[in-house]
């Protein structure tokens, strides 16, 4: 069974602060990971996609990368419009099965 | 644009009514899913369907079904509200593609509490 664990469960973090998101999974056979950004009574929005160990993806002040255990989403000198909740999700069977999420919020 | 759109975005029930949550797509993705969200759980697979007439159970399927008469919906039916189903609904939809992992979409959500 596809498992999923995302830490910390939440993160306060100082305008400019640079931090890391921790998305653990155990697949087998990874086909893809997700990561996903959830304002408050939103809908998750996707951000990144991630294939293989070793591949890194960026979007404005995130980056996302991947190993064969693991992926961090590294928030760099973070603004309060980045305050959200970030989830992970790994693809198999044309499935995602998704972590709980990292609730983080900027304080300005 | 094409979107995924929800209806209604706020529902009140009570216990032992049927409820039916609407979920429209305008992307012509054949894959549709149906996830609850609760805190501490994040978002788990209740149903999903990957065409016309496709129909499939995800991990907490029980007392819900689905129906796919056409590409573009995928009603969720509550057969017996129960308070356990007090939760945040979502529908997402995603292109097939293969070899590669889908992107799926997601709409804004459903809450549906059950009194």
């Amino acid at each position: 069974e596809d498992q999923v664990t995302q830490s910390p469960e939440a993160l306060r973090l100082q305008e400019g602060e640079s931090s890391s998101l921790n998305c653990s999974y155990t697949v087998s056979g990874l086909r893809g990971l997700f990561w996903y950004r959830q304002d408050p009574g939103k809908g998750p929005e996707f951000l990144f996609t991630l294939y293989s160990a070793g591949e890194e993806k960026e979007k404005e002040r995130l980056k996302a990368t991947l190993t064969k255990k693991e992926s961090f989403l590294h928030i760099t000198a973070p603004k309060p419009e980045d305050s959200a909740t970030y989830l992970c999700a790994v693809y198999n069977d044309y499935k995602l099965s998704f972590g709980a999420g990292t609730t983080v919020t900027v304080r300005a | 644009d094409a979107e995924i759109t929800q209806s209604p975005r706020h529902k009140i029930t009570e216990t032992g009514r049927q409820v039916t949550l609407a979920c429209h797509q305008t992307w012509n993705h054949n894959n549709m899913f149906w996830y609850r969200q609760d805190l501490g759980h994040g978002l788990r697979l209740i149903h999903y369907s990957y065409g016309v007439q496709d129909t499939n159970k995800g991990e907490v399927s029980d007392g819900y079904s689905v129906s796919r008469s056409n590409t573009e919906d995928l009603p969720l039916t509550l057969e017996s509200a129960a308070s356990s189903q007090t939760s945040v609904y979502f529908c997402a939809s995603s292109e097939s593609t293969s070899g590669r992992a889908d992107t799926q979409y997601f709409g804004p959500g459903t809450r549906l509490t059950v009194l």
